[in-house]
């Protein structure tokens, strides 16, 4: 079975332009999370999509954007980019149980984002 | 979520035992330890979870202190595919609950032939 899968998986942007990264989850899964990884630091929790609806936002500007489709894969649309929005973009995706909690994400190998 | 402190590095030989420590000294009745890795140049990796029992699977051992302050995550018998940053993350497990993760430094650790 495939695992969760990014594209494109390196992308070099210029201060001021738009990016869109993609993201699709493993069958069956119904809910995908974005994380942004600095150099250096551990992962930080940007977005997370269940069922197409947002269930949750971090510390992110409103540059940064997200939708659900109803496949289940998602897009993570980041507007007038900055130096500092250099990371290695993760997207993750989980299986909510019968009891309705998350135990586990599965992550794929992210999007490394340039802004020069 | 609770805060986590591991140790920014560790060493280990290869075949011996990894021991990774982990102080969540403010962690709360509802809320499970878990651990994930990330080899270099990879998305982060599922380890194991636990609330307040000792937990093995395939991959590794968690063992939990009684108080619940910290936790150590085993791996019997280190390889070089073993080497890479162990995050030890505290969060609530309840129906509905979100994904968000709070990942701190983590512990990189070193397997060495």
């Amino acid at each position: 079975d495939a695992g969760v899968t990014q594209s494109p998986t390196h992308l070099i942007k210029t201060r001021g332009q738009h990016v869109t990264l993609r993201c699709s989850p493993i069958s069956g899964h119904k809910s995908v999370s974005w994380y942004q990884q600095v150099l250096g630091q551990g992962p930080q929790f940007i977005f997370q999509y269940y069922e197409k609806e947002e269930r949750g936002r971090g510390n992110f500007p409103d540059r940064f954007s997200a939708r659900q489709f109803p496949n289940y894969s998602s897009e993570l649309n980041v507007n007038a980019l900055l130096l500092g929005d250099s990371a290695l973009y993760l997207c993750a995706s989980s299986y909510r149980g019968q009891q309705g909690m998350t135990e586990k994400l599965f992550f794929g190998s992210g999007t490394q984002l340039s802004v020069l | 979520d609770a805060k986590t402190t591991q140790p920014p590095s560790m060493d280990c030989a290869e075949g011996r035992a990894a021991n990774l420590p982990c102080n969540h000294s403010t962690i709360s009745g509802n809320e499970y330890v878990y651990w994930y890795r990330q080899i270099h140049s990879q998305g982060p990796q599922y380890i194991i979870h636990g609330l307040k029992n000792n937990e093995t699977n395939e991959m590794a051992s968690l063992i939990i202190t009684e108080d619940r302050k910290s936790s150590t995550l085993i791996l019997p018998h280190a390889t070089l595919r073993d080497t890479a940053v162990y995050y030890c993350i505290v969060r609530v497990a309840r129906r509905n609950a979100g994904n968000m993760l709070t990942f701190g430094g983590g512990t990189r650790l070193m397997v060495k032939p």
